[in-house]
This record gives C-alpha cells, sequence and structure tokens, in this order.
C-alpha cells in the first residue's frame, strides 16, 4: 500500500540530546513536509522540501534541521536548541504545489 | 499572525443532526481551501477542498460553502455520525505555493 511511514511512533529526548525523526513515503510524490502539532493549537510548518536536495524554512524553524538527499526520505532533527521539543510531529507529501497534502501517522516526542 | 482561525473549539451534536464548523481567513491570496478531520494519535486525512472559483463543493454528507466576501467558510455534515467525533481542521493555500495554513481545529463531538 502507498502511503508515508513516520518512526518511531513515541521519542524522548534528553537534555541537550539531537534526536532525528524518520519520515519515509512511496508515494512517488515530489514533495514533502513536516509540521508540529501542540495542544489545543493548529499544525504549524517547520520545514518543506519541493525536490530532492532542496528544502526552505516554515513558519517556525528554529531548533529544527532536515535533509532530502532521496525523494522518498525526508528525516527531522531535532537539535538541543529547540527548547520546547515536546509536541507532535507530522509528516506530509504531496505532488506538488497547490495539492492536498498526505499524512504520516505521526511521532509524539517528550523531554525527559 | 495566524491566517487561518477556527474561532469554535469545540462542538457537540446529536447523531442524525447536522454539523456546521467555520472557518475565516485573513490573507486575500488565499484561493484554496481544504478541510482535514483527525483523530487523536493519527495524522488528519483530507475530507474536501474547494477552489476560489467556486461557492460550494459538495462530497457525500459533506459540503462545503466559500464565502469570498466575507472571507469564511464552513463544512457542513449531514447527517452527522458517531464516526465523525474528530478534530476537524480548515487549511488554506495560495496558487502556485506549497505552504497550507492551518487553523487551531475544532472538536466534533456526536451524541447519540
Amino acid at each position: 500500500d502507498g502511503g508515508i511511514t513516520q518512526s518511531p511512533k513515541y521519542l524522548f529526548r534528553k537534555e541537550g540530546q539531537n534526536v532525528t525523526l524518520s519520515c519515509e513515503q512511496n508515494l512517488n510524490h515530489d514533495a514533502m513536509y513536516w509540521y508540529r502539532q501542540d495542544p489545543g493549537q493548529g499544525l504549524r510548518l517547520i520545514y518543506y522540501s519541493q525536490i530532492v536536495n532542496d528544502f526552505q524554512k516554515g513558519d517556525i524553524a528554529e531548533g529544527y534541521s532536515v535533509s532530502r538527499e532521496k525523494k522518498e526520505s525526508f528525516p527531522l532533527t531535532v537539535t538541543s536548541a529547540q527548547k520546547n521539543p515536546t509536541a507532535f510531529y507530522l509528516c506530509a507529501s504531496s505532488i506538488g504545489a497547490y495539492e492536498k497534502l498526505f499524512f504520516g501517522s505521526g511521532t509524539q516526542l517528550s523531554v525527559l | 499572525d495566524q491566517q487561518v482561525k477556527q474561532n469554535s473549539p469545540s462542538l457537540s451534536v446529536q447523531e442524525g443532526r447536522i454539523s456546521i464548523l467555520n472557518c475565516d481567513y485573513t490573507n486575500s491570496m488565499f484561493d484554496y481551501f481544504l478541510w482535514y478531520k483527525k483523530y487523536p494519535a493519527e495524522g488528519p486525512t483530507f475530507l474536501i477542498s474547494i477552489s476560489s472559483i467556486k461557492d460550494k463543493n459538495e462530497d457525500g454528507r459533506f459540503t462545503v460553502f466559500l464565502n469570498k466576501s466575507a472571507k469564511h467558510l464552513s463544512l457542513h455534515i449531514v447527517p452527522s455520525q458517531p464516526g465523525d467525533s474528530a478534530v476537524y481542521f480548515c487549511a488554506a493555500s495560495s496558487s502556485n505555493d506549497y505552504k497550507l495554513s492551518f487553523g487551531a481545529g475544532t472538536t466534533v463531538t456526536v451524541r447519540a
């Protein structure tokens, strides 16, 4: 089945530690995205990538980094510079601009 | 600055009745609007969309209405079913833009 796979489902981060969230898609979509959801808030865009080897900052990119070395993969690293990392992280993909997004099942990141 | 606003955080409706969810936007460049449905600990799933050339789009029990002059859209669910209990997000985008802006969501509870 085609879709988006996020792993792990739950992740814990110690203070000062970098952690990486995985996102893989087999939909052959060009564009991929990372969103963050906090309780009672909408989804906020962290980074997006229109094509391999290219990505742009979203609205809340500080403390995060990404790479897009393969079309299928768009990992997100939450660095120690992100002071409030506890949130539900959602990866998504789309065929291109102006198209609906398909979401993965999310990763819940918590701080120990 | 939140460009998409869902001012009702929650809605409770009896099974079989109509659910009406509202969404307002401030960016006049937005011309593509979507509704997503989300269950806890899962990724959002696409429900229905509308472009600014239309004022209504229907898909089964779901109808979206767009009032461009008021910068307002609404989602009607008729009849409401227990499986409709979820969080509903309104989202908007402008032409050729990869970025979707999301509202904070409305939690719908369908009572038996």
